[in-house]
């Protein structure tokens, strides 16, 4: 079974520029979730989605952070303009509906000098 | 609001040593509870889950018992290996369908 996918695996930045993310999750998976993972943390919750539709986007920073997943599938996040704090690892997370079994891609570092 | 506290790493231990590491939650209602690991290199993947209280959950040698008068679910080995080096998250789910929420992990390092 593949798992699920995320690129790129690292970027650098500079601070104010434009960065985005792209997650593929596992197949038939209604459930994705954007993480942030801050060095030293544990992930922390951005966004979740049920199939296309946003579930909780409470600690999303909307000013600058932004989601979508078409069609149901694929998703993407988007921060602009990027700010020093956002040096983290993203991560993104499929499962099947109402289950707590998350599946995670391998992270995507960024670094915003 | 729902939480999780582990204990602080790292934890370095040699081989066939026993290992605890401690969690406690802080929640509404009945949680899940999770140990997710994430071995150098790799993705967070679960470990163990257990649902309800009393429950005890196993994987790989891994145990942790579900203690609602506690209000812990700690994490035990009898023998680890090197290849458990890794880092360690406690997790709950509130409730069906909502989001994990995390502890901050906690980095073990065996040595052979």
């Amino acid at each position: 079974e593949a798992g699920v996918a995320q690129s790129p695996r690292y970027k650098i930045i500079e601070k104010r520029q434009s960065v985005a993310f792209w997650c593929n999750p596992i197949s038939g998976h209604a459930t994705l979730y954007w993480y942030q993972q801050i060095l030293g943390q544990g992930p922390k919750l951005l966004i979740q989605f049920q199939n296309n539709g946003v579930v909780d986007d409470s600690q999303l920073p909307k000013d600058r952070f932004s989601a979508e997943r078409l069609k149901g599938v694929d998703s993407t996040l988007k921060i602009q303009p990027a700010k020093l704090e956002d040096s983290a690892v993203y991560l993104c997370a499929s499962s099947l509906e109402g289950t707590g079994k998350a599946f995670f891609g391998q992270g995507t570092r960024l670094t915003v000098v | 609001g729902n939480s999780v506290t582990q204990m602080e790493g790292p934890v370095t231990l040699s081989e066939e040593a026993f290992l605890t590491i401690n969690c406690t939650y802080t929640a509404t209602g009945y949680p899940s509870l999770f140990w997710y690991v994430q071995y150098p290199g790799e993705g967070l993947q679960l470990l163990l889950k257990a649902t309800k209280a009393d429950d005890k959950g196993s994987n790989k040698g891994f145990e942790a018992t579900y203690r609602k008068e506690t209000t812990s679910f700690h994490l035990e080995k009898g023998s680890v290996q090197v290849s458990d080096s890794a880092v360690y998250f406690c997790a709950l789910q509130n409730q069906a369908g909502t989001a994990l929420i995390f502890g901050k992990g906690t980095t073990l390092s065996v040595s052979s």
